[in-house]
Formats: structure tokens, C-alpha cells, sequence
């Protein structure tokens, strides 16, 4: 199973783009590679997902390189209402339910 | 209401207690889930349900004892649990298996005494 490995914190400023990466070593040919983001007392909820490359949506992109054994969930122009934890999650894309989610990032947005 | 549902916010009990935990989906999704999370910890994933059948069971202890009546609802019975147990208890919902968008509950904040 891909184990996967992210920051336990950063710190940015509003205006600023921000870059979390996620390491996933061991990351198999039918994993996808998924982001979502906390804020306290809610759940998770789904910022972007992707396979290999680039892709974009309206509040972020997510980075992943050819080996894939990495990926980089990127904000652009952050502000205070970012502040959060982001989690990276690999599953695979059978039915199998190999969900493995790493510990969290918690971004904190500087004025 | 819309999205998922969780019942109640909040759950204070001792370690002899008997109570569950209910989330409920307003989605149209076929699948749903316990998770488990602890602080500084990744999320746990407990248990799935898909089509109302339980399809992953991932070692969780006995005292934790999940129950689907119909693709809407989701319980999580708690009995005998153990003051480790305390935690923030998610359910999320997604359309099909594997790497759908899972859609998450506010959660139930559970301690025990």
C-alpha cells in the first residue's frame, strides 16, 4: 500500500501562491491522487484530483510528475479563509477501498 | 437538508454505555463510510458499505458494531468502548466505489469517560 507523507504545517501570506507536496513512494498503477481540505469542526471536503500531470480547477491545481511518486497541490493568491488542513489521499481506483490518507498539512494564511 | 447529515454533533458517555451514532445522505450515493479521526493522526478508515452490504471491515474492534438499513442511513453502535476511542467519528457518502469524490459529515465529537 502507498503510504503517504505530507508537512504537518506551513505558513503563508494572503496574496501569496502556496505549494504543498505529498510524497506516495509506493504509489500503484490504478492509484489516483486526491486533496481535500478541513476546516475545524467540518469534514473533509474535495478540492482536486488527478492521475499523472497537470490538472486545474477553480481553486487549485495539482502538480504530478512523471513517476508519480510525488504530487503538489498548488493555491494560487491565498487568503485568510484558506486557512486549513489539506490532506493528500491515494486510492486506488478499483473497489478494493484502499484508501490511504496521509496526516494533514495545517496552512495557516498570514494577513 | 442536503449533503450528509451527522447525528449527534456532540456525545459524552462512560465506558459502560450503549449508544449510536447516525449519519444519513441526501445524495442519491451508493456507497458509505466510517472513519475515525484522532488529532495529529490520519484519518481511519473503519468501515464501507456499498449497496447496503458491508464491503471493507478494516480490523476495527467488536465494541464498534456498524449497521446500513437502506443506502441512506448509516449507524455506528458503540458499547464497552475505552477512553482511546475518543475521537471525531466521520461519515462520508460517494457515488461508486474506488476513487469517487467521498462527501463528508460534519462529524460527532465523541469522549469517553
Amino acid at each position: 500500500l502507498a503510504k503517504t507523507t505530507q508537512p504537518i504545517s506551513m505558513d503563508s501570506y494572503e496574496g501569496q501562491e502556496v505549494n504543498i507536496t505529498c510524497s506516495h513512494n509506493n504509489i500503484a498503477t490504478n492509484d489516483y491522487i486526491t486533496w481535500y481540505q478541513q476546516f475545524p469542526s467540518q469534514g473533509p471536503r474535495f478540492i482536486i484530483q488527478g492521475y499523472k500531470t497537470k490538472v486545474t480547477n477553480e481553486v487549485a491545481s495539482l502538480f504530478i510528475p512523471a513517476d508519480r511518486k510525488s504530487s503538489t497541490l498548488s493555491l494560487p493568491r491565498v487568503s485568510l479563509s484558506d486557512t486549513a488542513v489539506y490532506y493528500c489521499l491515494v486510492v486506488g481506483a478499483g473497489s478494493n477501498y484502499q484508501l490511504i490518507w496521509g496526516a494533514g498539512t495545517k496552512l495557516i494564511i498570514k494577513p | 437538508e442536503t449533503g450528509v447529515t451527522q447525528t449527534p454533533r456532540h456525545l459524552v458517555m462512560g465506558m459502560t454505555n450503549k449508544k449510536s451514532l447516525k449519519c444519513e445522505q441526501h445524495l442519491g450515493h451508493n456507497a458509505m463510510y466510517w472513519y475515525k479521526q484522532s488529532a495529529k493522526k490520519p484519518l481511519e478508515l473503519m468501515f464501507v458499505y456499498s449497496l447496503e452490504e458491508r464491503v471493507e471491515n478494516n480490523s476495527v474492534p467488536s465494541r464498534f458494531s456498524p449497521e446500513c438499513p437502506n443506502s441512506s442511513h448509516l449507524f455506528l453502535h458503540l458499547h464497552t468502548l475505552q477512553p482511546e476511542d475518543s475521537a471525531l467519528y466521520l461519515c462520508a457518502s460517494s457515488q461508486g466505489q474506488g476513487a469517487e469524490t467521498q462527501y463528508f459529515g460534519p462529524g460527532t465529537r465523541l469522549l469517553v469517560l
